[in-house]
């Protein structure tokens, strides 16, 4: 039973346009939500992060929104580059970020075409 | 530069034999994760300590996986024996959790191939 939902296996989006990344999560008790990026032959470093009680983190070029009541998180990137192509996780975890055991979606394959 | 450094890279083993990976977490952090990457699974958490002491290993079989961190500067996940369904991407991520830090930390994974 899968708690962390990446239902978009792969996306592709031209240069400078915006791209938009999906999580559906399912555990009430998460309450803190993290993005990992990924490149092949590397481990996912860590993007941007947002607390329960926000519906709105922005750092720099990249947005993550939270709505709560449909348990639903997404990551703008606006505007996408090539060299945002990278596999991206999105991972829930059950106290504000002070817990442990990060619960990671299959992740989505972004392609930014030049 | 403080990185999670992971031990070996790569790895071929037969079916049977045992596998031992390593890693070294960040000086200072207080929680070491092992990650296992799969096509079918993703990102499944194995295990995690914090100070040292095991938290969770309920995502890892027991008859044949076991993690450690003999000291705080290392922590092994070991096979015996290795399954060809054993073959993915081990990674290690370390955290400084509980001090209001945030993410973890991940090495480059170790790459276990068994045949």
């Amino acid at each position: 039973d899968q708690q962390v939902k990446q239902n978009s296996p792969s996306l592709s989006v031209q240069e400078g346009r915006i791209s938009i990344l999906n999580c559906d999560y399912t555990n009430s008790m998460f309450d803190y939500f993290l993005w990992y990026k990924k490149y092949p032959a590397e481990g996912p470093t860590f993007l941007i992060s947002i607390s329960s009680i926000k519906d709105k983190n922005e750092d720099g070029r990249f947005t993550v929104f939270l709505n709560k009541s449909a348990k639903h998180l997404s990551l703008h990137i606006v505007p996408s580059q090539p060299g945002d192509s990278a596999v991206y996780f999105c991972a829930a975890s059950g106290s504000q970020g002070g817990s442990e055991k990060l619960v990671f979606g299959k992740g989505t394959k972004l392609t930014v075409n030049p | 530069d403080a990185r999670v450094t992971q031990t070996p890279r790569h790895k071929v083993t037969e079916m049977g034999q045992e596998v031992t990976m390593r890693c070294q977490p960040i000086l200072g952090h207080n929680t070491v994760f092992w990650y296992r990457q799969t096509m079918m699974q993703g990102l499944e958490l194995l295990a995690y300590f914090r100070n040292r002491a095991p938290l969770d290993d309920s995502g890892m079989p027991k008859d044949r996986f076991s993690a450690e961190m003999p000291d705080a500067t290392l922590a092994t996940l070991k096979i015996q024996p290795s399954e060809p369904r054993d073959s993915a991407v081990y990674f290690c991520a370390s955290g400084r959790y509980g001090t209001g830090d945030t993410e973890a930390f991940f090495g480059q994974g170790t790459r276990l191939t068994v045949v």
